[in-house]
């Protein structure tokens, strides 16, 4: 049961660039979104998030839009910088954070 | 503040083993839990307490997978007997109270079952 999906596994951009992570889910009762960023060998670190009642949320180089008709939420990064190369993980979850769901990941590569 | 601290860091048993993993979660944070993560995928829910009582253990294959929060602090994850397919990175987790806030991550236990 996959309520929520990253459809690309990886994304290359150049440095500089913006790079944009999409993340789809299917689940309407989902409150918060979040994004999870993991380096190897390390857990996932919280990025940033946002509320279903907030259509943007931004904080320094990211900023996550959510679309809830579409079900779609999206992460850029403007400038991506090399050190942002990972794997991030778009979350979602209720209100009381119960069950969050995860999705499989897309491994960011930002080239020098 | 300190994090999430988990050991060991790897574990590599045969099948029908058993083993254990520990976490011990940021200081005050009364939800833990458990993930499984294996490789390629994201992290799927095991368990999740608050404080001491369990919250969901749906996913949680109870007939092989035991957890306990005794005192409402750490927490400990059983496997026995392991298979193969349950080689992955099992990562911890806590939570400060209130809505939206973000989960943290220990950097998890890579278990390979041979």
């Amino acid at each position: 049961d996959q309520q929520v999906k990253q459809n690309s596994p990886s994304l290359s951009v150049q440095e500089g660039r913006i790079s944009i992570l999409n993340c789809d889910y299917t689940n309407s009762m989902f409150d918060y979104f979040l994004w999870y960023k993991k380096y190897p060998a390390e857990g996932p670190t919280f990025l940033i998030s946002i509320s279903s009642i907030k259509d943007k949320n931004e904080d320094g180089r990211f900023t996550v839009f959510l679309n809830k008709s579409a079900k779609h939420l999206s992460l850029h990064i403007v400038p991506s910088q090399p050190g942002d190369s990972a794997v991030y993980f778009c979350a979602a979850s209720g209100l009381n954070n119960n069950d969050m769901r995860f999705g499989a990941g897309t491994r960011l590569t930002v080239k020098p | 503040e300190a994090g999430v601290a988990q050991s060991p860091r790897y574990k590599i048993i045969e099948k029908r083993q058993s083993v254990a993993f520990w976490c011990n979660p940021i200081s005050g944070h009364a939800t833990l839990y458990w993930y499984q993560q294996i490789l390629g995928q994201g992290p799927k829910l095991l368990i999740q307490f608050q404080n001491n009582g369990v919250v969901d253990d749906s996913q949680l294959p109870k007939d092989r997978f035991s957890a306990e929060r005794l005192k409402g602090v750490d927490s400990t994850l059983k496997i026995q007997p392991a298979k193969l397919e349950d080689s992955a990175v099992y990562l911890c987790a806590s939570r400060d109270q209130g809505a939206g806030a973000p989960l943290h991550f220990g950097n998890g236990t890579r278990l390979t079952v041979t």
